[in-house]
């Protein structure tokens, strides 16, 4: 599977927006990004995928790169509930996912 | 609560023992997974399964682990003579899936922490 690399950590105030980079430059035609968030101790949770086109949902908004080598997960407004892991994985053809070690974002109030 | 539910939350145990854990998926989800999280990592794969059948075993199950799906709904995992190194958060997922590998959700459970003394 292809890898991603993220910042290991990042820092928001609250009711700012939030831009979490993902980069995976060996993606391949097929593969899908994910986004998966954990907070503390709870198990990982989804929050968005997509191939191409820039997604959106009511958690949050995928940015997708015209090359497909990066991609941006956009919080609108952070919360201190948002404070997190967040996982960037590529699903190409095999059900596990691949974790990285993530970006742990810190809202601050 | 329709969520993915695991049992026990915590386990202590000393070296040696043997410990079992449960996983209840999200009703009529036909993928199991299990995942090993240790501290500050990501989630790493171990096993899943397609309704009882085990699809594949991650070369960190060693033959001390043992995973079971019996009638395709709730799941076990057991660690036989566990090893201190064998301490880490042991996560479960379920989807269901249509065949389509790569929109696959997958929904976690909390987890079952598990420390070897």
């Amino acid at each position: 599977d292809a890898k991603t690399t993220q910042p290991n950590s990042m820092e928001s105030n609250e009711e700012e927006p939030v831009h979490l980079p993902c980069n995976h430059s060996t993606i391949s035609g097929t593969d899908y990004i994910h986004w998966y968030r954990q907070l503390p101790s709870q198990g990982p949770e989804y929050v968005i995928h997509g191939l191409t086109s820039n997604v959106n949902n009511r958690m949050a908004s995928l940015a997708i790169a015209e090359d497909r080598k990066s991609s941006t997960l956009i919080l609108h407004r952070a919360t201190l509930r948002d404070a997190a892991v967040y996982y960037c994985i590529l699903r190409s053809g095999t059900y596990k996912y691949i974790f990285g070690t993530g970006t742990r974002l810190k809202v601050l109030a | 609560d329709t969520g993915v539910s695991q049992n026990p939350r915590h386990k202590i145990t000393k070296r040696g023992q043997n410990v079992t854990f449960r996983c209840d998926p999200i009703s009529e989800h036909n993928r199991l997974y299990w995942y090993r999280q240790t501290l500050g990592q990501g989630p790493e794969f171990l096993t899943y399964f397609q309704n009882e059948a085990q699809l594949e075993k991650s070369r960190l199950l060693s033959d001390r682990f043992s995973a079971e799906r019996p009638k395709g709904s709730f799941s076990t995992l057991e660690i036989q003579r566990t090893e201190q190194g064998d301490s880490a958060m042991y996560l479960c997922a379920s989807s269901f899936s249509q065949g389509r590998v790569r929109t696959d959700t997958q929904y976690f459970g909390p987890g079952t922490r598990l420390t070897v003394l």
